[in-house]
């Protein structure tokens, strides 16, 4: 079946540091991909998506380039704020019944 | 994006009871989702629930513990029964965008604890 495998975290970042959080999948077929991030507190929210080979997704400073040849879905950030501090879940969707997908999602902290 | 609306909000229920949680949304949509979110985990796929049939359950996730009802386009409930603490968990419905990227909104979320 389809899964979801993200870097390990928790992350903690200084701010105005480079962030980068690893995601890799294994899926038949060709599925889109997402991030989807958790603010404390709040319900998730989409960040971005890409749905084909060599899409970048991008979205408040972050981006996401879908690797097909990897299987990889990197999420960057030139420059983290204390705002971005969240949990971030990589997911994919396949195309035939439209479910999602997640990995285990990271906790990112970023301090002043 | 769609608007969806849970109740309620959160709860703390007794072991052996059971708590319906309502999902609403603004439009029109033709699948929506119950995910279960344990602490500190990941989501978790429950069920998918289209109007007009029965709900589909994921491996491990059965009819008797987490009745689903799908009345309308509009609206859905997913009932969590003979609970015990096993069950404290954050549960989230979500629609389908209806776009061919296939991404999915969702809802605030039900915090439930059980006691």
């Amino acid at each position: 079946g389809d899964s979801v495998t993200q870097m390990e975290g928790p992350v903690t970042l200084s701010e105005e540091a480079f962030l980068t959080i690893n995601c890799t999948y294994t899926a038949t077929g060709y599925p889109s991909l997402f991030w989807y991030v958790q603010y404390p507190g709040e319900g998730l929210q989409l960040l971005l998506k890409a749905t084909k080979a060599d899409d970048k997704g991008s979205n408040k400073g972050f981006e996401a380039t879908y690797r097909k040849e990897t299987t990889s879905f990197h999420l960057e950030k030139g420059s983290v704020q204390v705002s971005d501090s969240a949990v971030y879940f990589c997911a994919l969707s396949d195309r035939s019944y439209g479910k999602l997908t997640f990995g285990q999602g990271t906790i990112l902290t970023v301090h002043p | 994006s769609a608007v969806i609306s849970q109740k309620p909000s959160r709860d703390i229920c007794q072991r052996g009871t059971s708590l319906t949680i309502q999902c609403q949304v603004d439009s029109q949509v033709t699948m929506m989702f119950w995910y279960r979110q344990q602490p500190g985990q990941s989501l978790t796929l429950i069920a998918t629930a289209n109007q007009g049939s029965e709900a589909t359950y994921e491996s491990g996730f059965v009819i008797d513990k987490f009745p689903i009802s799908r009345p309308n386009l509009t609206f859905s409930t997913l009932t969590v029964s003979n609970m015990s603490p096993e069950d404290s968990s954050i549960y989230l419905c979500s629609v389908h965008s209806g776009t061919d990227s296939y991404e999915q909104y969702f809802g605030p979320g039900t915090r439930l604890t059980v006691t």
